[in-house]
């Protein structure tokens, strides 16, 4: 497609539920990015692809967070047994390649809220 | 990444120019300069980005100094569209790795 797509772009959920995020990257974009921003807070790092390389998944904030991608497609982002404190807009990001000479094309984000 | 340095907040009037500056005083040789912003309410948005030339596109200029410790990104001319949050980041041009979000600079335009 022509930009990044995310969904569902809303997500109302109650504690303790699972959650799946969805990211389709731009066609041909090898790196793909998951980042969280709290209400009023900055960009946190989740999990980052690149090909066919072990994710970096440095950024995961627990166990409950899961995140897979199907070759150079589409990713998912798993939350399980959600927490208020999951509370946030979930942002996706692509790249043709993870290195410097690259721009990023973000998508519109999930907002998700834990009631 | 090397770390960049920007002032938190600017003001503008519509109409003006922008000068918008990072500092990256520790800069490596293969580190690209990149510019996002990120609107009220959107997603982060690419701005601009380069090593050591300047660049301009549609949407603003990149001024990369010749020591390649500072650089300023040139909105000609603001409009209240372009109130945003301004990220300035360092991209290692050989090594494939996330890009890390500084807290940027809060750019206001007024009438």
């Amino acid at each position: 497609g022509a930009g990044v797509s995310q969904s569902p772009s809303n997500k109302v959920t109650e504690k303790g539920k699972d959650v799946e995020l969805r990211c389709d990257p731009i066609s041909g974009h090898t790196a793909l990015y998951w980042y969280r921003q709290r209400l009023g807070q900055g960009l946190e790092f989740l999990i980052y692809f690149q090909g066919n390389s072990a994710p970096d998944k440095s950024g995961l904030p627990s166990d409950r967070f899961s995140a897979e991608r199907t070759g150079e497609s589409v990713s998912t982002l798993t939350i399980q047994r959600t927490q208020q404190e999951d509370s946030a807009v979930y942002l996706c990001a692509s790249s043709l390649a993870g290195q410097g000479a690259f721009g990023y094309t973000f998508g519109s984000g999930t907002r998700l809220t834990v009631v | 990444d090397a770390k960049t340095t920007q002032p938190n907040s600017m003001e503008s009037n519509e109409e003006e120019p922008v000068h918008l500056p990072c500092n990256h005083s520790t800069i490596s040789g293969t580190d690209y300069i990149h510019w996002y912003r990120q609107l009220p309410s959107q997603g982060p948005e690419y701005v601009i980005h380069g090593l050591t030339s300047n660049v301009n596109n549609r949407m603003a200029s990149l001024a990369i100094a010749e020591d390649r410790k500072s650089s300023t990104l040139i909105l000609h001319r603001a409009t209240l569209r372009d109130a945003a949050v301004y990220y300035c980041i360092l991209r290692d041009a050989g090594t494939a790795s996330k890009l890390t979000f500084g807290t940027g600079t809060r750019l206001q335009v007024t009438l």
